[in-house]
């Protein structure tokens, strides 16, 4: 059972548009959450994060907003630019109740395609 | 240096081999931490190293043997895989466990003939 849902495969958009990345959890012990974006032949490297204490937060062109009553997270790129083009994988964990839980868990990646 | 450097980047070995993957972080992290990856699939957690101990093991096979010399080593001893055991394994490391962004190597692409 994924706990960790992110149900678009793949999205396409211009450059100078908005890319919205969205993820979906099941687990209302999570508390953190965070993106990461994975080009080919590499690893993942961490975007941005957030505390489930907020509900946003800004870095630089990216935005991550969270709505813990829907259990739903998006991830925000403006302008989406070529280079953003890769993989983009949301994951959560329940940091407070450590253990197992305060583990990561993986979306299974949402491949983002932004054409010039 | 913020890297995680895995070693080798590519491994084929067949059911009786033994072989080793290698992880190295020089950031100061105390946790470290191997995740398997197949295609198409989210990275899934196997073990978590923290202070040098290992404090999470995923129930993985026995086949895979994790080791963590010091605190910017982790190694991965492999021995009679099977081939659905063939990923994509990335080693990564965070300041303190369940503190932090994990930071990823490049990953070590196991081919298990």
């Amino acid at each position: 059972d994924q706990q960790v849902k992110q149900n678009s495969p793949s999205l396409s958009v211009q450059e100078g548009r908005i890319s919205i990345l969205n993820c979906d959890y099941t687990n209302s012990m999570f508390d953190y959450f965070l993106w990461y974006k994975k080009y080919p032949a590499e690893g993942p490297t961490f975007l941005i994060s957030i505390s489930s204490i907020k509900d946003k937060n800004e870095d630089g062109r990216f935005t991550v907003f969270l709505n813990k009553s829907a259990k739903h997270l998006s991830l925000h790129i403006v302008p989406s630019q070529p280079g953003d083009s890769a993989v983009y994988f949301c994951a959560a964990s329940a940091r407070n109740y450590g253990g197992s839980q305060g583990n990561l868990i993986f979306g299974k990646g949402t491949k983002l395609s932004v054409k010039p | 240096d913020t890297e995680v450097t895995q070693t080798p980047k590519h491994l084929v070995m067949g059911m009786t081999n033994k072989k080793s993957l290698k992880c190295e972080q020089h950031m100061g992290h105390r946790a470290m931490y191997w995740y398997k990856q197949k295609a198409k699939k989210p990275p899934e957690l196997m073990f978590v190293y923290s202070y040098e101990k290992l404090s999470i093991n995923e129930s993985v096979p026995s086949r895979f043997s994790p080791e963590c010399p010091n605190s910017s080593l982790l190694n991965l001893h492999l021995h009679a895989l099977q081939p659905e055991d063939s990923a994509l394994y990335l080693c990564a490391s965070s300041q303190l466990q369940y503190t932090g962004e994990l930071f990823f190597g490049e990953g070590s692409r196991l081919t298990v003939l």
